[in-house]
């Protein structure tokens, strides 16, 4: 079976410094990880996805996360926070139906930035 | 370019009452699905379908209906609204396959009361 968990239900920082959003994942075989915003009262935009070609993605906005298979983590960074980037994000692993297509959510890290 | 379009985006049902969730996707995508997200739960797949004709329960199915009469359309039933229906909904299209992206609408907010 597969699950998702985000370790911090709450980051924050300031304008400029660096961010770091740690997501663990379990699967029993190679998996297809994501990285979903949510900006208030919004939508689900993605920001990048891993698919078993290069470990380390480069998203959308800076951010980029690294697949390391031996830590079964999928961690979320971005060198250099902005205001525009307080949201919610969610690590998400796909693959829990007869498709291989749904996407199993970790329950969110709430992203704040301050001035 | 619409993507996946739902509708209402906001609706206040009475705890009873039956309602429909409308979803459309324009992608010609064969998956489509409906998530309910609620605080600190992240989103859970309530049904999906991989095609006209054919679905089946996620994780949280129960209290909701759903059918897929063509590949475009995929609407969400409530027969009879409880208040722990009160939830933002979300309908969902993509190919099928893991590591293909998902598109996600923009969210229906419900509030039975």
């Amino acid at each position: 079976a597969q699950s998702v968990t985000q370790l911090d239900s709450h980051v924050s920082v300031s304008e400029g410094t660096p961010v770091l959003l740690r997501c663990n994942y379990s699967s029993s075989y190679s998996p297809s990880l994501f990285w979903y915003v949510q900006h208030p009262n919004k939508g689900l935009q993605l920001l990048l996805k891993y698919t078993s070609a290069a470990t380390l993605v480069k998203g959308i906005n800076g951010f980029e996360a690294e697949f390391k298979k031996s830590e079964t983590s999928f961690h979320l960074t971005k060198p250099s926070a902005h205001m525009s980037d307080a949201a919610e994000y969610f690590c998400v692993v796909s693959g829990m139906d007869q498709a291989g297509t749904a996407l199993i959510f970790g329950k969110g890290t709430t992203l704040s930035v301050s001035s | 370019n619409a993507g996946v379009t739902q509708t209402p985006k906001f609706q206040v049902l009475k705890t009873g009452q039956s309602m429909t969730l409308q979803c459309a996707q324009d992608m010609n995508h064969e998956y489509m699905s409906w998530y309910r997200q609620d605080p600190g739960m992240g989103l859970r797949l309530i049904h999906y379908s991989v095609g006209a004709g054919i679905t089946d329960q996620g994780e949280v199915p129960n209290g909701y209906n759903v059918s897929r009469s063509t590949t475009e359309d995929f609407p969400l039933r409530l027969l009879s609204a409880a208040p722990s229906q009160t939830s933002v909904y979300f309908c969902a299209s993509s190919l099928i396959g893991s590591g293909n992206t998902i598109y996600f609408g923009e969210g229906s907010w419900l509030t039975v009361v």
